[in-house]
């Protein structure tokens, strides 16, 4: 099994520009979570999906931020426009049942300049 | 009140001591808790999960609930250098009608040989 798979690892882009992370859970997971992680705030929970339905977006700061997932392999995490702030790694998780064991991805290294 | 406290550390121990990380949640009603390791600038991978009361034991990790307290620890016994990493708790709490896994800060561990 590969894992969670997340692209890509490192990203570093301007103020103002728009930015896209990737995420493929493992074969068979219902679940998706996208994660932030910050050394002030933790990590966070930002959004989660259940058979490629966004359930609960309580955890997305603002309008700026947005998910997708089109199907069950695949979901983006979407930033537009990238504000310094939103420097931080992104994390994607999956899981088969809900309240189950997460399984993470390597995590995004987002830089916003 | 934060949902999952834990001690940020550094917790130092000696080599072949045992290591003993505390968390305490908010949520009475959480019923399954759940210890991450974190290397730095790696992603979070789970040591253990507990759901009853009392002790679990997996080779030199124990976890340990007292859900009267709120309170759940893990022990690392014959603690190695290798054990050095972040430990984050995360509990199951039911929020804005959803079921979420929150996480603590996380207490940093370092084992000296």
């Amino acid at each position: 099994d590969a894992g969670v798979i997340q692209s890509p690892r490192h990203e570093v882009t301007e103020m103002g520009q728009e930015v896209t992370l990737r995420c493929k859970p493992i074969s068979g997971h219902d679940y998706l979570f996208w994660y932030r992680q910050t050394m002030m705030r933790g990590l966070e929970l930002l959004i989660y999906f259940n058979n490629n339905v966004p359930i609960d977006d309580s955890g997305m700061p603002e309008d700026r931020f947005s998910a997708k997932m089109p199907n069950a392999s695949f979901s983006t995490l979407k930033i537009q426009p990238s504000e310094p702030r939103d420097s931080a790694v992104y994390f994607c998780a999956s899981t088969a049942r809900r309240a189950d064991t997460q399984y993470f991805g390597p995590g995004t290294r987002l830089t916003v300049l | 009140q934060k949902e999952v406290e834990q001690n940020s550390g550094p917790l130092s121990v000696p080599e072949g001591a045992i290591a003993s990380l505390n968390c305490t949640y908010s949520d009475r009603g959480s019923q399954s808790f759940f210890w991450y390791r974190q290397y730095s600038g790696k992603s979070p991978e789970l040591i253990m999960f507990i759901y009853s009361n009392g002790d679990k034991e997996d080779g030199r990790f124990t976890a340990q609930l007292n859900k009267a307290s709120q309170y759940v620890s893990l022990l690392i016994r014959d603690s190695q250098p290798s054990d050095s990493a972040t430990y984050l708790c995360a509990v199951i709490h039911f929020s804005g009608g959803y079921n979420k896994l929150i996480f603590g800060a996380g207490t940093r561990l370092a084992v000296h040989p």
